[in-house]
């Protein structure tokens, strides 16, 4: 297994464009998580979903969208870039949503620079 | 939100002695996870727990969730370099986690 992949794992935007963050996973999970990293201040969620066809919001989801038309797959969509939005971007999954089951696996992250 | 705090924010220590973050909460965590983000790297899971009082092992790491349910600490025994990184405690609420700032550990050979 591949486990949670992310593409690209750089990139550079000028303000004003736009772009998508690839996430997949091929462990059959069926939540699905993004987070955005910035120095010193942990992990903020910005989307997540609980299946195919199904996603709401986190903490921080202002400046981005995302969808969920399968299991394996999360798209992040990034349509007038800002550079507020200059981060390191994790896509995580985990397999159930109970208490018990809930351990998060994380992708290698998208360090984006919005210049 | 409900958040979590931890401390200290960063800690450097020389390799053979011990560390320990905390995780404290205002309310009462239905649980608590651990992870551990190596420099450039990923979160990697550590550790749950759901217990009142609960203390876990794992090697040189010890996981401890309070009586109370509302702190949490995991102490390293004998660092080693191969221990740096951050350490994040996170509140799990069902299917959603709120993570602390982290505890930045470096270690000096």
């Amino acid at each position: 297994n591949a486990g949670v992949t992310q593409t690209p794992k750089f990139r550079i935007l000028k303000i004003g464009q736009s772009m998508t963050l690839q996430c997949a996973q091929d462990m059959n999970h069926n939540y699905m998580y993004w987070y955005r990293q910035d120095p010193g201040m942990g992990l903020k969620l910005i989307y997540y979903s609980v299946g195919a066809g199904i996603t709401d919001k986190g903490e921080v989801p202002n400046g981005y969208n995302v969808s969920r038309s399968t299991t394996e797959d999360f798209p992040l969509r990034l349509e007038l870039a800002a550079p507020s939005q200059t981060s390191v971007y994790f896509c995580a999954s985990s397999y159930s949503g109970t208490s018990n089951h809930n351990e998060q696996f994380f992708g290698p992250g998208t360090r984006l620079t919005v210049l | 939100g409900q958040q979590v705090m931890q401390i200290p924010q960063y800690q450097h220590v020389q390799e053979g002695e011990d560390f320990t973050t905390y995780c404290n909460s205002s309310t009462t965590l239905s649980n608590i996870q651990w992870y551990k983000q190596r420099p450039g790297g990923h979160p990697v899971f550590l550790i749950q727990l759901v217990k009142s009082g609960e203390v876990k092992k794992q090697k040189r790491l010890t996981f401890q969730f309070g009586e109370a349910k509302k702190n949490s600490s995991l102490h390293i025994t004998a660092t080693q370099t191969t221990d740096v990184g951050t350490y994040f405690c996170a509140r799990g609420s069902n299917y959603k986690l709120t993570f602390g700032k982290g505890t930045l550990l470096t270690v000096n050979p």
